[in-house]
């Protein structure tokens, strides 16, 4: 079984400080994490992917994430948030051959001027 | 290249009617994935599609069902339609649909609404 836990349903952050989101994972084989974004009235756009190579994955936008197994944490961050982030985000888990993902909550992350 | 199309973009139908929504992967794609996305419920797995045969099914029930063709497409069918299945519903399309291989990309979505 697999499962993800995003901790923080809304983050708000003014324009050009950090953006951290939290994930918490739990699966049963060595997982495949993944976070999307999602923009109002769009599809889900990857961000980035971690699948047992490095345990810090850079993905586009600037955004970046570190796989902690011994935390069974996932968590993405950026080091200054751009008003172009506002969107859902979503962690992601997949396990072994059980060919579907299973999606976090979301976390609403809003930029401040 | 074209990404995943997905079609109609918004529907309306009454409860008790039954509808049928497409996805066009990327070409080369074999795998093909539905979502249903809610409020409540967020984004739940509904089945996954690979070379015509279905090779996972999430926990909905048997009114939620698929297909895909020879040319990888894949048509989700809904019948006896309930407020409940108001939902946006996505499809995703990989290569091979082993995640440790390929990855998974979205299409926008059709907006399905119950009245």
């Amino acid at each position: 079984a697999q499962s993800v836990t995003q901790l923080d349903s809304h983050v708000s952050v003014s324009e050009g400080t950090p953006v951290l989101l939290r994930c918490n994972y739990s699966s049963s084989y060595s997982p495949s994490l993944f976070w999307y974004v999602q923009h109002p009235n769009k599809g889900l756009q990857l961000l980035l992917k971690y699948t047992s190579a490095a345990t810090l994955v850079k993905g586009i936008n600037g955004f970046e994430a570190e796989f902690k197994k011994s935390e069974t944490s996932f968590h993405l961050t950026k080091p200054s948030a751009h008003m172009s982030d506002a969107a859902e985000y979503f962690c992601v888990v997949s396990s072994g051959s059980a060919r579907q993902l299973t999606f976090g909550s979301g976390t609403q992350l809003t930029v401040l001027p | 290249k074209a990404g995943v199309t997905q079609t109609p973009r918004y529907l309306i139908k009454t409860r008790g009617q039954q509808v049928t929504l497409s996805c066009s992967p990327i070409s080369g794609h074999r795998s093909v994935s539905w979502y249903q996305q809610t409020p409540g419920q967020g984004l739940q797995f509904l089945f996954e599609y690979f070379s015509e045969t279905q090779r996972n099914k999430g926990n909905f029930p048997g009114r939620f069902s698929g297909r895909q063709f020879s040319n990888s497409r894949s048509e989700m069918n809904v019948s006896t339609l309930e407020l409940g299945d108001s939902a946006l519903y996505l499809c995703a399309s990989s290569l091979s649909g082993e995640s440790l291989l390929s990855e998974a990309f979205f299409g926008q979505g059709t907006r399905l609404t119950v009245v």
